[in-house]
């Protein structure tokens, strides 16, 4: 009865490959969000989905697409991965008005 | 926007002892939320407490209370009876009241729990 899943856990690639990472919350929540941690633990967000809509798009490179089938998925595309691209992405939920923010366990990429 | 700011980057405390974690924001709305996360070496990020801004009385969770100081736009995280477990990066963050899908967190503070 996981809250926030994300897969995979691990994510080994090479530069220029295209890869997915995928989010599923069972919290009924409306929106959802993408964060990027570096290597210094500075959590950065990346985007949010209310409803289906893209409602937080902050200065990501275009690479990086979110896509939502539907309100309890949000899942991440990025295509000509880039050695700068290695982080810990985290996918999160939260009600739309109130409430903090719950993560799912979290991505480590590593772009070799 | 919003800043978060915790200027402690490492902090460390005797286990069974009380410590204290600062936090201060900046915003000019007066209708927002206020949070403490908690992130162990597993990596999984653990909210810990969450405070109201239009609530006076301080938050509390267990051994997990608050400091908030609206006027001093202060939300300090207070750890009594420190356990091993405890030991983790804390991070403080601060939700808009007016736009609620806006978020925004400190560069957090790396706590070491001293058997």
């Amino acid at each position: 009865d996981t809250a926030v899943s994300q897969t995979p856990k691990y994510l080994v690639t090479q530069m220029g490959n295209d890869k997915s990472i995928k989010c599923e919350q069972n919290l009924g929540h409306d929106t959802m969000y993408w964060y990027k941690q570096d290597s210094k633990k500075f959590l950065k967000i990346m985007f949010s989905y209310n409803n289906k809509e893209l409602i937080i798009n902050e200065t990501v490179p275009n690479r990086f697409s979110p896509k939502s089938p539907d309100k309890a998925h949000l899942n991440l595309h990025i295509n000509s991965l880039e050695l700068g691209d290695s982080a810990v992405y985290f996918c999160a939920s939260s009600r739309s008005e109130t409430g903090g923010q719950y993560f799912g366990p979290g991505t480590r990429l590593t772009v070799t | 926007a919003q800043t978060v700011t915790q200027s402690q980057p490492e902090m460390s405390v005797q286990e069974a002892e009380t410590v204290t974690l600062s936090c201060t924001y900046d915003t000019s709305e007066s209708d927002y939320y206020l949070f403490w996360y908690k992130q162990p070496p597993s990596r999984q990020m653990i909210l810990v407490i969450r405070q109201e801004a239009y609530k006076q009385q301080n938050a509390t969770e267990n051994r997990f209370s608050v400091n908030f100081q609206k006027a001093a736009k202060s939300f300090s995280l207070k750890i009594s009876d420190s356990q091993l477990g405890d030991a983790a990066m804390y991070f403080c963050a601060y939700r808009s009241g007016l736009r609620g899908n806006q978020f925004y967190f400190g560069t957090g503070t790396s706590l070491t729990v001293i058997p």
